[in-house]
């Protein structure tokens, strides 16, 4: 049973870049996505993007497009999220979590679909 | 702000049912399928409901999940106090190309 072990909480300074690994143990990603969810303080859950590392292929949502950039490799079996331009806005603990994903063979898209397991969740703190 | 919208709250007594419900578009729950996960206090989410009514592996029977249209619910039946926890509604949106969660709602075991 595949296992998520993310990397320790990290405290940066404003404008600065932070790198988050995310490694399976137990298992690989396979042919799942690796999405990162992110949570601020005291709110809901937000969607930064995924990436699927078989082909490399990684999607961000809008609000992160320039700043978020996500990486996997393969041969170790571990996915990372690197977000630059950091801001107090950014405080939050960063998740990643193995997606199942739906293929569109019409249009040759792809979407994420469920997200299990978890990773234990890295605490990222910002400030000036 | 959330494109899926949930009640900040709810609440019931051991053994009662609770409903929560999930409203969205014809982007997001119209065309594709519901997911919810639940999050314990200071833990990471898990996956609770996939595509729409199927449980994980797991997952006790007294949680079931449904959809109409543009609207979701999940169903707690038989409240436990661990079932005291945050639950998120979440799936693809094709207008938004990217995947949303629900604002969350919190319930609480009386």
């Amino acid at each position: 049973q595949v296992q998520l072990v993310q990397s320790g909480s990290e405290v940066k300074k404003t404008g600065s870049s932070v790198k988050v690994s995310c490694k399976a143990s137990g298992g690989t990603f396979s042919t799942y996505g690796v999405s990162w969810v992110r949570q601020a303080p005291g709110e809901g859950l937000e969607w930064m993007g995924g990436i699927i590392p078989i082909f490399g292929t990684a999607d961000y949502a809008q609000k992160f497009q320039g700043r978020v950039t996500m990486t996997a490799d393969e041969s170790t079996s571990t996915a990372y999220m690197e977000l630059s331009s950091l801001r107090s806005e950014d405080t939050a603990v960063y998740y990643c979590a193995r997606a199942a994903l739906t293929y569109n063979y019409d249009t040759s898209g792809h979407s994420y679909n469920w997200f299990d397991p978890w990773g234990q969740g890295t605490l990222v703190a910002v400030s000036s | 702000q959330s494109v899926l919208t949930q009640p900040p709250s709810a609440s019931g007594t051991p053994g009662q049912r609770v409903t929560i419900s999930c409203s969205g578009s014809s982007t997001n729950i119209g065309s594709n399928t519901v997911n919810w996960y639940q999050q314990l206090p200071g833990t990471a989410p898990k996956l609770l409901i996939y595509s729409n009514n199927q449980r994980p592996s797991g997952v006790p029977d007294r949680f079931s999940g449904s959809k109409s249209g543009t609207s979701a619910s999940l169903a707690i039946s038989g409240l436990h106090s661990e079932d005291e926890a945050d639950y998120y509604c979440a799936g693809w949106d094709d207008s938004l190309n990217g995947y949303v969660f629900g604002t969350g709602t919190k319930v609480t075991v009386l």
